[in-house]
């Protein structure tokens, strides 16, 4: 069965770095798209961006645009989200999901304070 | 890239059917039939509820439906159930390999 597995909780300062995974199993990694999702707490989703494994081109919305960066590790099937720069109103779940949104990773916390 | 619009709360009683409405602009949802709902219990995962504006996922049960009106995507939910209260989001793509949500609505079963 398709599942996605995301890393464990962060703990950052501002001004720090994020790189958060989704190891992949259950279908052939390359084939679809994976998209970034994040939540803060008592808030609404928010689209960050996707990124195509086969090729590693990436696509992201324009608040992140400059942040934001997607990778990923075909041989180990996992997709990566490193986020920049990071301020307090970074702190958030950020999900990894499938093209279509089906499937969905687990959610890492990401808590930047000083 | 602004969020769609949907009402921060709806409510219904048992067995009634509500709506609830995703507003967007001719850039996202009037441009393409690429509406998603998702529903999301407090803690838990997003679910895939609709997809492609009326499609829905094996296992999702048919009291739930999608359609769309110009730049406005609804969802609607019948003979609604106590395990029907969640929180509802919309998502559309937005041209250029781009998605945008709305801002989520609160469903109440009274």
């Amino acid at each position: 069965q398709v599942q996605l597995v995301q890393s464990g909780a962060e703990v950052k300062k501002p001004g720090a770095s994020v790189k958060v995974s989704c190891k992949a199993s259950g279908y052939t990694f390359t084939s679809y798209d994976i998209n970034w999702v994040r939540q803060a707490t008592g808030q609404g989703l928010e689209w960050m961006g996707w990124m195509n494994p086969n090729s590693g081109n990436t696509g992201y919305a324009q608040k992140f645009q400059g942040r934001v960066t997607m990778t990923r590790n075909t041989s180990i099937s996992t997709a990566y989200m490193e986020l920049s720069s990071l301020r307090s109103e970074d702190t958030a779940v950020y999900y990894c999901a499938s093209s279509g949104f089906d499937f969905w990773g687990q959610g890492t916390m990401v808590t930047v304070s000083s | 890239q602004s969020a769609l619009t949907q009402p921060a709360s709806v409510s219904g009683s048992p067995g009634q059917s509500i709506t609830i409405s995703c507003t967007g602009t001719s850039s996202d949802v009037g441009s393409y039939n690429l509406v998603s709902w998702f529903q999301q219990n407090l803690g838990k995962v997003p679910k895939l509820m609709i997809y492609e504006g009326s499609k829905r996922p094996s296992g999702v049960s048919n009291r739930f439906s999608g359609s769309k009106s110009g730049n406005t995507a609804s969802l609607t939910i019948s003979g609604l159930q106590a395990e029907d209260e969640a929180d509802y989001y919309c998502c559309s793509y937005a041209g250029s390999s781009t998605r945008v949500f709305g801002g989520g609505t609160k469903l109440t079963v009274l």
